[in-house]
């Protein structure tokens, strides 16, 4: 069975630029998070979407935003690049609820840096 | 707010030796608790979880973590560690419910195994 997959692996933009990242969940799994992790603040929760629909968002600004597909697959979307953007950029999913926790499986990330 | 801590950000053992990583998680309500590993440059591959059931909850790779209510604890443990055990791992918490699948992570432990 295929894992989570994302791409790109890796990516190199300018700040104010715009970037889009790409993630597959497993088959059969609706439910697609979106993560990020940074140097020096950890891992934090950026978006949830399940069935196509935003279901929570973590405390980041506007302009971070995504969406999922009608196959489950999801985007996420960074407008006007800032150096602290920097950072590995985590896709995970789940069976889907929105009701019970599901366990989440992570994909291999991408890359982004920010110069 | 649920939150994790996990004290010392490295850790060092001896192969062979015990693996000790302390994970304590604040929560209003009994939470589900997740121990992910992350290998250098790859994303985060689960290694156990606990949802309801048996306390002592047994994992890949010979590991295995004991929820304790009373302590808000969730440590986890392998008996003796091998070099391929050098890895960042990260002890999580969702607190499930309606709305609420999100992952906080603790900040976690860079493990270094010395020969």
């Amino acid at each position: 069975e295929a894992g989570v997959t994302q791409s790109p692996t890796h990516l190199i933009k300018t700040r104010g630029q715009q970037v889009t990242l790409r993630c597959s969940p497993i088959s059969g799994h609706t439910s697609v998070y979106w993560y990020q992790q940074a140097l020096g603040l950890g891992l934090q929760f950026l978006l949830w979407y399940d069935e196509g629909e935003e279901r929570n968002r973590g405390n980041f600004p506007p302009r971070f935003s995504g969406r999922q597909f009608p196959n489950y697959s999801s985007e996420l979307n960074v407008n006007a690049l800032e150096l602290e953007d920097s950072a590995l950029y985590l896709c995970a999913s789940s069976p889907g609820s929105v009701v019970t926790a599901d366990t989440q499986y992570f994909g291999p990330g991408t890359r982004l840096t920010v110069l | 707010a649920q939150s994790v801590t996990q004290l010392g950000s490295h850790v060092s053992v001896s192969e062979g030796a015990l693996v000790l990583l302390r994970c304590n998680y604040s929560s209003s309500v009994p939470p589900y608790l997740f121990w992910y590993v992350q290998y250098p440059n790859q994303g985060l591959q689960l290694l156990l979880k606990y949802t309801t059931g048996a306390t002592l909850v047994k994992g890949i790779n010979g590991f295995e973590a004991e929820f304790k209510k009373s302590e808000t604890s969730f440590h986890l443990t392998k008996p003796s560690a091998h070099m391929s055990d050098a890895a960042e791992y990260f002890c999580a918490v969702n607190k499930g419910g309606y709305g609420n699948n999100r992952l906080a992570f603790g900040k976690g432990n860079q493990v270094v195994v010395i020969p």
